[in-house]
């Protein structure tokens, strides 16, 4: 398979507790986005990066967030003291535009679903 | 004023039917413009995408961007129940995409 995959699928937690999501993009694909989407609404863009370097951040993301992409390939996101207002499908997409303010399209991951209780 | 604006439906047709998705937008700097189709629960799958004003096909589906009047629109002829889905318009100047809300559409065997 050669899409972009996200683990886990489905996270129920309770809240305070803090979570880790994994992304791992079409390979050789240099850029690599986070988005949350909730019912009814499009995804809204959370940060993305381009190889390691995490160029962008949207005043969405809280401090209680925070994203990695270590090596320029597989990207993690945490929330730390989830909040109830967290519920949500976490989108991964990864793109193959290779010079940061370059414009390409982007490809989906399945999505994790977070409900904090 | 949102950048990009999506009538959410739902709308509803009989199959076979042409059905008409439509956006407008608000920054003159895009540039790509993206239809994606998302099924429950799932990920946004790309199904067309354009850069720049004009028409493309690809099988049943046609995107049109007309950048004069800051307006993109999707169509899909002979709509199949397998079509029923939410179909997402997206558009982009760089690094960032900007998504509408959805349009929900049901295809009525």
């Amino acid at each position: 398979d050669t899409g972009v995959s996200q683990n886990p699928r489905h996270k129920i937690t309770k809240r305070g507790q803090n979570v880790t999501f994994r992304c791992d993009p079409i390979s050789e694909h240099n850029r690599l986005y986070w988005y949350r989407q909730t019912l009814g609404q499009g995804p809204e863009f959370l940060t993305y990066f381009q190889n390691e370097a995490q160029l962008e951040k949207s005043r969405l993301l809280s401090d209680r967030f925070s994203a990695e992409r270590p090596k320029g390939s597989f990207s993690t996101l945490e929330i730390q003291r989830t909040e109830q207002g967290d519920s949500a499908m976490y989108l991964c997409a990864s793109s193959p535009a290779r010079l940061a303010g370059a414009t390409d399209t982007q490809y989906f991951g399945p999505g994790t679903r977070l409900t904090v209780l | 004023q949102k950048e990009v604006e999506q009538d959410p439906g739902p709308l509803s047709v009989p199959e076979g039917a042409i059905v008409s998705l439509n956006c407008t937008y608000s920054n003159s700097a895009f540039q790509y413009f993206m239809w994606y189709r998302q099924y429950s629960r799932k990920g946004p799958e790309l199904l067309m995408y354009t850069y720049s004003s004009g028409n493309k096909e690809d099988g049943r589906f046609t995107a049109q961007v007309d950048k004069s009047s800051k307006y993109i629109s999707l169509f899909i002829r002979d709509s199949q129940p397998s079509d029923s889905a939410t179909y997402l318009c997206a558009m982009s100047a760089g690094n960032q995409f900007y998504f509408g809300t959805g349009t929900s559409l049901t295809v009525i065997p």
